[in-house]
């Protein structure tokens, strides 16, 4: 399973832009991408899965280069209720082991 | 009505004790997952059952023991409770199984567990 790194903690500010990027230099070829958020006290909860180029719903962006060894979740305009943990994870879907890394740590302040 | 839900959400207990947590989905997901989560906030998983089998066991003492009476339970029974069972433990569950789809995993809210 490849590993990830995550910068450890991201300060902003409310309606910035946020963008986390995470480096899976080992990624395989049947590997998706897929990012976590977790708040205190609940458990992770998805946000967003994708396996190259460019993929967005209604709460973030994922942006995949072609090498696919980083991607950058990006969060439109932030506001308080988006601190949490964010977690990158790298694997393949159906698969049955999900690592997560020490993810990362963003505080949104007013 | 709560996705994957857990029971209890607190538990306090003695060392040397014996006890259970149970979680329960109602998403007819095949597969189900059991995470530690440590004071250091690092969230590792236990076990995946999937179909009721076993699938992953990640090097988890013999005093952890999943049961998966059905597809839409897996409970943790935790024997002679230590110290650093301390923690908070997840429960989660997914399709599973279906290489190449979006195979997102839903979270319990999380059992304290605090052994003194």
């Amino acid at each position: 399973l490849a590993k990830t790194t995550q910068p450890i903690s991201m300060d902003s500010y409310e309606g910035q832009e946020v963008n986390i990027t995470c480096s899976h230099n080992n990624i395989a070829t049947n590997d998706y991408i897929t990012w976590y958020q977790q708040f205190p006290s609940q458990g992770p909860r998805f946000i967003i899965q994708g396996y190259k180029t460019k993929v967005t719903n209604e709460v973030a962006s994922l942006f995949i280069p072609a090498d696919r060894k980083s991607s950058t979740l990006s969060l439109p305009r932030v506001s308080l209720s988006d601190t949490a943990v964010y977690y990158c994870l790298v694997g393949e879907t159906g698969g049955f082991k999900t690592i997560f890394g020490a993810g990362t740590r963003l505080f949104v302040k007013a | 009505d709560t996705a994957v839900s857990q029971t209890p959400k607190y538990l306090v207990t003695q060392m040397g004790n014996d006890k259970s947590i149970k979680c329960e989905q109602n998403l007819g997901h095949d597969t189900m997952y059991w995470y530690k989560q440590d004071s250091k906030k690092f969230l590792k998983i236990m076990f995946s059952y999937n179909n009721k089998e076993l699938i992953i066991n990640e090097t988890v003492p013999n005093r952890f023991s999943p049961k998966s009476p059905d597809k839409a339970h897996l409970n943790l029974h935790i024997n002679s409770l230590e110290l650093g069972d301390s923690a908070v433990y997840f429960c989660a569950s997914s399709q599973g199984g279906l290489a190449g789809s979006t195979d997102t995993q839903y979270f319990g809210p999380g059992t304290r567990l605090t052994v003194l």
